[in-house]
């Protein structure tokens, strides 16, 4: 099946820093999701990201997608306290059905030090 | 107004005993899915129903019996249950790609 690797497993941050987590794959991709689940939470879906090269931005925010569709990468600037939680990416597993197997990446928990 | 709710939201038993978990969805979604996420945050799928019909069927224990009634509810019962099942198991439903996620039902077995 699927793998993706997703670094790094942890980060800490003082708030106010930026933070980035990298998702990587040994197949070209037809689409890549982004998740985001607070302590005690559940995940939330992000963005979906379909095209070669894309970068989209949410307020702090950005996404992007490699030019082989083979790694993503989200980004946050000026970290706040709120961002705290684990941030996990997400690859389908037949092609991008729409009710395709979806393989998680191991997520990166980010902690916020204000 | 809960797009995806699951029930109970926590769950302890003891170990052999027989439990199940209940997901429903008011988004008019097609497909419903189970995930297991276990204490180091790694979220697989275990199950995935298409209109009632199982589509995705993982590596899981035939201890693990989902079941669909109509393409809104979708359950879980867990026979004998052992150690290893103490996890977190999420519901979710998707109408295209991007899933939707109920609260989560922390399964602890003592």
């Amino acid at each position: 099946g699927q793998q993706v690797m997703q670094i790094p497993q942890y980060q800490h941050v003082q708030e106010g820093e930026d933070f980035t987590t990298y998702c990587n794959s040994s197949t070209t991709l037809s689409n890549i999701q982004w998740y985001k689940q607070r302590p005690g939470g559940h995940p939330v879906f992000l963005i979906q990201l379909v095209k070669s090269g894309e970068v989209k931005k949410q307020k702090r925010l950005t996404f992007q997608f490699g030019e082989a569709k083979k790694n993503s990468s989200l980004h946050i600037t000026a970290t706040q306290t709120t961002d705290v939680g684990t941030y996990f990416c997400a690859v389908p597993d037949d092609g991008g059905t729409s009710y395709g197997k979806l393989t998680f990446g191991q997520g990166t928990i980010l902690t916020v030090h204000p | 107004d809960t797009a995806v709710s699951q029930t109970p939201k926590y769950l302890v038993t003891q170990m052999g005993n027989d439990k199940s978990i209940k997901c429903e969805q008011n988004l008019g979604h097609d497909t419903m899915y189970w995930y297991k996420q276990d204490s180091k945050k790694f979220l697989k799928i275990m199950f995935s129903y298409n209109n009632k019909e199982l589509i995705i069927n993982e590596t899981v224990p035939n201890r693990f019996s989902p079941k669909s009634p109509d393409k809104a509810h979708l359950n879980l019962h867990i026979n004998s249950l052992e150690l290893g099942d103490s996890a977190v198991y999420f519901c979710a439903s998707s109408l295209d790609t991007a899933l939707h996620f109920g609260n989560g039902t922390r399964l602890t077995v003592t």
